[in-house]
């Protein structure tokens, strides 16, 4: 069954620090892994989305690591800010559909 | 960049009635659109898949006849939930995306409230 895990489930950092976030999947197989930004009430927005050859792929403050082979990715936010703080959504897609994962509640504190 | 309109934004009607919400990509053309329904801090769930020019493909435990979708065009579909419910009420957010591998572009989702 394609999975999609992502943790911690929530987190709390102070401004300014950085944070990484976890996503683990046995979506296969592979086609690509893509990272949303959601402010609640709000409609994710794309960050990242990277295919089998890539590794690595930053977007401004945020970047987005992949490893096809262990099938883990991570999403790391540096200086963090108070805007940061919002629901991050790992979706894995085998091609032709989309696997969500539940997402990691990021809130950053003053 | 590519965005994908929602409209409305917030809807509340009375049980019983219907309410239509639309998804338009605004400057690309989208062969297959999503559907999705999010409860309070719960990841998004696939409903179904809308095809352009074909019926929609339905996930499994989401009932075709009481959400139903129309793709009349490459920029425009839209979900109609039908003889609404309380239980109903929840946030639905459509996408779409201009390829296989290119980014998924999603709506600002629509709150649904049945009185």
């Amino acid at each position: 069954k394609n999975q999609v895990e992502q943790s911690p489930q929530s987190l709390i950092i102070l401004e300014g620090k950085n944070c990484t976030l976890q996503c683990n999947y046995t979506v296969s197989p592979f086609s690509n892994l893509r990272w949303y930004k959601q402010d609640t009430g709000r409609g994710p927005v794309s960050l990242t989305i990277m295919t089998f050859s890539e590794n690595t792929k930053s977007n401004g403050r945020y970047t987005a690591t992949l490893d096809a082979d262990t099938k883990q990715s991570s999403l790391h936010i540096t200086a963090s800010q108070l805007s940061d703080s919002a629901s991050y959504i790992c979706v894995v897609s085998p091609g032709y559909a989309l696997n969500f994962g539940k997402g990691t509640s990021l809130l950053v504190t003053p | 960049g590519a965005v994908v309109s929602q409209h409305p934004s917030r809807v509340i009607c009375k049980s019983g009635t219907s309410v239509k919400i639309e998804c338009r990509s605004l400057d690309f053309q989208a062969t297959t659109m999503f559907w999705y329904r999010q409860f309070p801090k719960q990841s998004l769930m696939l409903m179904a898949t809308s095809n352009e020019g074909s019926k929609a493909t339905y996930e499994q435990g989401v009932e075709k006849d009481k959400f139903l979708i129309n793709h009349a065009s490459l920029t425009l579909s839209t979900l109609t939930v039908t003889s609404a419910h309380p239980e109903d009420s929840s946030f639905y957010i459509c996408s779409a995306n201009e390829g296989r591998d290119s980014p998924l572009h999603f709506g600002n989702g629509t709150r649904l409230t049945v009185t």
